[in-house]
């Protein structure tokens, strides 16, 4: 199966500054499609998981501009521009390129 | 607005079974896989399995082949979980999770706990 690496799992930010988080995926997911099936849920405290990000970079509807996504390959990274106090949480990346699907550890994000 | 709401959670003593459901609304039920991913207590999420909209194919979790099984019906627009010969280490809230267009998880539900202990 295809093992998701995250760094760093914790992540304490001051509240208006930027926050990255890495991913990195034990093989390729560009799948022979064309597509490479990278995806960010956020997971806020005592919520439910909520797709941020799919595909390496296209946000999901409702998701605010301050959320973004780039990479290829194997390496991947979400970024937020200015964290709000909303964006408290765990982030998982996951992989949707074959089965099993699966995450990474989880970077929680914190403010400082 | 896409609605998924889990039942049937519980607690259950080892080697015991126990049946999820999840009640879709929203969308048309029969286009979209649909999947069911757990967490554990204080821990990440791990996906365990999945079921296509016209049930043609399904997949496992190794952690899960041979005990569980998932299915639908379209009719109904609801999505199932049996869970037999469980164990202590199935212990988790289980959310039962829409495909979207794509072959990404897109909408989750709240969760069911399931507590497996004697």
């Amino acid at each position: 199966e295809i093992v998701m690496t995250q760094t760093p799992l914790s992540l304490p930010v001051t509240l208006g500054q930027p926050a990255s988080i890495s991913c990195r995926s034990s093989q390729s997911l560009r799948h022979s499609d064309g597509s490479t099936y990278l995806n960010w849920v956020q997971q806020r405290p005592g919520q439910p998981p909520r797709l941020l990000i799919y595909k390496i970079s296209n946000r999901f509807s409702g998701v605010p501009d301050r959320f973004s996504g780039s990479g290829a390959g194997t390496d991947f990274t979400l970024e937020i521009s200015k964290v709000e106090a909303e964006d408290v949480g765990v982030y998982y990346c996951t992989q949707a390129k074959e089965f099993p699907y699966t995450f990474g550890q989880g970077t929680k994000l914190e403010i400082k | 607005e896409v609605q998924l709401v889990e039942s049937g959670g519980g607690l259950v003593q080892p080697g015991g079974s126990l049946r999820l459901s999840c009640s879709a609304s929203g969308f048309t039920f029969s286009s979209l896989w649909m999947h069911w991913v757990r967490q554990a207590p204080g821990e990440g999420l791990i996906w365990i399995s999945q079921i296509a909209g016209d049930e043609s194919f399904t997949k496992y979790a190794d952690s899960v082949k041979g005990r569980f099984t998932i299915s639908r019906d379209n009719a109904k627009n609801t999505l199932y979980l049996q869970m037999n010969s469980l164990r202590a280490d199935d212990t988790a809230v289980y959310y039962c999770a829409r495909g979207g267009i794509g072959t990404e998880i897109d909408h989750w539900g709240q969760g069911t706990l399931v507590t497996v202990s004697s």
